[in-house]
């Protein structure tokens, strides 16, 4: 399709493991996004790629969390040692310039047992 | 994280009826946006404000940035039931920033 694609769309993993998440963004777009979603809660910030950098990681949370986007084109969120407390739906936008003009896949609904 | 004060949290109306809903905050934003959301699907921006003051329409659908630059508001008029869904609103800050902050959502519900 030709939006924002998202792998897997749910995960449940047991606490203490890691996790990767997926993110294929629209074909051109430089820009890439990652927030996260808690329940009953809007999205929050985690990182912003401009091409392949990180040019704002400002949002993770602490050192378990990780992202990367080695050509510029696909970006995995990688979770080490997973806890309870990081369950919530990942959100992933891609835009050709500005977050302004974000599209957002549909989310990887993570789930730490 | 920081977040938007969004209200209300919830609205229950008849289909037909107009429907207002806003957001404030404590920070100055230069760009002001409002997303629906429907359930397992990510956010669709709805409407994006870049001027303090500036009225725009999309449809039915009329919002606001507020001249302080702290708030905003969403009207939507004679509601039909696939206006069924969570409202956010979000703002950017002033400097290029491209770190959106996100209300925390209204969640609207149409009786046909």
């Amino acid at each position: 399709g030709a939006g924002v694609s998202q792998t897997p769309s749910n995960k449940v993993t047991e606490k203490g493991k890691y996790v990767e998440l997926r993110c294929d963004p629209i074909s051109g777009h430089t820009a890439l996004y990652w927030y996260r979603q808690s329940l009953g809660q809007g999205p929050e910030f985690l990182i912003y790629f401009q091409g392949t950098g990180a040019a704002d990681d400002s949002g993770l949370p602490n050192d378990r969390f990780f992202a990367v986007r080695p050509e510029g084109s696909v970006s995995t969120l990688k979770i080490q040692r997973t806890e309870r407390g990081d369950s919530a739906v990942y959100l992933c936008a891609s835009s050709p310039r500005t977050a302004v003009r974000a599209f957002f896949g549909q989310g990887t609904r993570l789930t730490v047992v | 994280g920081q977040q938007l004060n969004q209200s209300p949290q919830s609205m229950f109306i008849q289909e037909g009826e107009d429907v207002s809903m806003n957001c404030t905050s404590s920070s100055i934003f230069n760009t002001w946006l409002w997303y629906k959301q429907d359930p397992g699907e990510g956010p669709v921006l709805l409407i994006a404000l870049y001027k303090a003051g500036e009225l725009t329409s999309n449809g039915r659908l009329t919002a606001q940035f507020g001249i302080t630059r702290k708030d905003s508001f969403l009207n939507i008029s004679a509601s039909i039931p696939s206006d069924v869904g969570i409202y956010f609103c979000a703002g950017s800050y002033q400097g290029g920033s491209e770190k959106l902050v996100f209300g925390k959502g209204t969640k609207l519900t149409v009786n046909p």
